[in-house]
């Protein structure tokens, strides 16, 4: 199975910052990743897909980036909303698989 | 509008068997993916397993093969999973989805809690 690492775990930062977290996978999977916002008690939320195409609703400040195994997602200016847990997911091939996610707290 | 909704939460003992269910709505059911996915409590996201309606077609994480049953009744729209004997680290949160390349869509969850 295509291992998914992101980093960091865990991330403090400040309204208006821009945060960058990767998600490196154990063997190329082309573009095949999506990246997931998950709120405490709610239902993950799709971010982006296709590691770099931002789904339909989502704030432009959000961005994918990467192919082969190492992607980021970034956040180019916090928002309040923000602070929640990161997922990436590969859908290269099965079984699919998750990152152990980031968790990103206010500072 | 797109739905996915999911069966109520349960409170099962050990040893129990149990099936929860997923209705899909807004959408042609037969020609879209459902995955389950489970979150243990504090913990990360967990890929289970995935079923196409349109021909049952069912793929399992080697994690989850033999130990859950993954199925859909497309005359109803609706994908299940089931236990057959149910053990305490079963207690989980689990959601379906909706594959299209990504997960679009998501239920609200089913928690499931085991306890003797």
């Amino acid at each position: 199975a295509i291992q998914l690492t992101q980093s960091p775990s865990s991330l403090s930062a400040s309204v208006g910052d821009r945060v960058t977290i990767t998600c490196r996978a154990s063997q190329g999977i082309s573009s095949a990743l999506a990246w997931y916002q998950q709120k405490p008690g709610k239902a993950p939320k799709l971010l982006i897909y296709d590691a770099s195409s931002l789904e339909s609703g989502v704030p432009s400040r959000f961005s994918g980036s990467g192919s082969g195994t190492d992607f980021t997602l970034t956040i180019s200016s916090l928002q309040p909303e923000d602070f929640a847990t990161y997922y990436c997911q590969q859908f290269n091939s099965y079984p699919l698989t998750f990152g152990q996610g980031t968790r990103l707290e206010i500072k | 509008e797109v739905q996915l909704v999911q069966s109520g939460a349960e409170v099962k003992k050990p040893g129990e068997s149990l099936k929860i269910s997923c209705k899909g709505s807004g959408y042609s059911f037969t020609s879209y993916w459902i995955g389950w996915v489970r979150q243990m409590p504090g913990k990360g996201l967990e890929w289970m397993g995935i079923i196409y309606p349109g021909d049952s077609d069912t793929r399992y994480s080697p994690s989850f093969q033999g130990q859950v049953t993954i199925s859909a009744d497309k005359s109803i729209s609706t994908a299940y999973l089931q236990w057959s004997s149910l053990k305490a680290s079963d207690t989980a949160m689990y959601y379906c989805v909706r594959e299209s390349g990504s997960y679009d869509y998501w239920g609200q969850g089913t928690l499931v809690t085991v306890s003797s």
